[in-house]
């Protein structure tokens, strides 16, 4: 049982340059979530599913797109990278929108 | 107002003591409440849900007032590894958007 797992540990892009960021789940959970993590800053929501098929804003969203592949993956997408997205990433999932989430062990982007 | 605040910290404390987090929160419809624990460049991990009642686990006791809309964190005989930055969680009655994540307190235990 892995938990919440997220792809890749680590990437570094050029400005300008796109990528996607995996993230799967194997708790059967229905709600998943995409945070971004800056020194001395709290986490904040990018986006979130709360159920399978569907997607909607958080607090940070400009600039990323997300999709919901199925019930267990959720990925990430930068179409054009930016200096200000150099940021950890993490993704979380949740059996329910009230409940408590888990968190994948992150992805650290930096754009340079 | 911040939706979620926290004690700045930080809080550096002699093994063995008890420390006492705070935790305000500004969406009185909020409905779970969740204290989370992140180590250096690593993810948040949940320490535990708190409970209306309040709740306890082990060396852990979580308080909630929904009157003054105020959550705490003790930690009793505090060990080395308690060392971490605390985060108090509130989650609101929408969807995930009102998942808010306090700014944190960070703990050093020293020996």
């Amino acid at each position: 049982n892995a938990g919440v797992t997220q792809t890749p540990k680590f990437q570094v892009l050029k400005t300008g340059q796109s990528m996607t960021l995996q993230c799967a789940q194997d708790m059967n959970h229905n709600s998943m979530y995409w945070y971004r993590q800056d020194p001395g800053m709290g986490l904040r929501l990018i986006y979130y599913s709360a159920s399978e098929g569907t997607t909607d804003k958080g607090e940070v969203p400009n600039g990323y797109n997300v999709s919901r592949l199925n019930k267990r993956e959720f990925s990430l997408r930068l179409e054009s990278a930016a200096p200000s997205q150099t940021s950890v990433y993490f993704c979380a999932s949740s059996r329910s929108f009230l409940d408590e989430q888990y968190f994948g062990p992150g992805t650290r982007l930096t754009v340079t | 107002r911040k939706e979620v605040e926290q004690d700045p910290g930080p809080f550096n404390v002699p093994e063995g003591a008890t420390v006492a987090f705070n935790c305000t929160y500004s969406n009185s419809a909020s409905q779970s409440f969740f204290w989370y624990r992140q180590d250096c460049r690593k993810e948040p991990k949940l320490l535990m849900s708190v409970y209306s009642s309040g709740n306890e686990d082990g060396r852990f006791t979580a308080q909630l007032n929904r009157a003054s809309q105020y959550i705490s964190l003790l930690i009793r005989d505090s060990k080395l590894s308690d060392s971490a930055t605390y985060l108090c969680v509130v989650n609101g009655d929408n969807y995930g958007q009102n998942f808010v994540f306090g700014p944190g307190t960070r703990l050093s235990v020293l020996p």
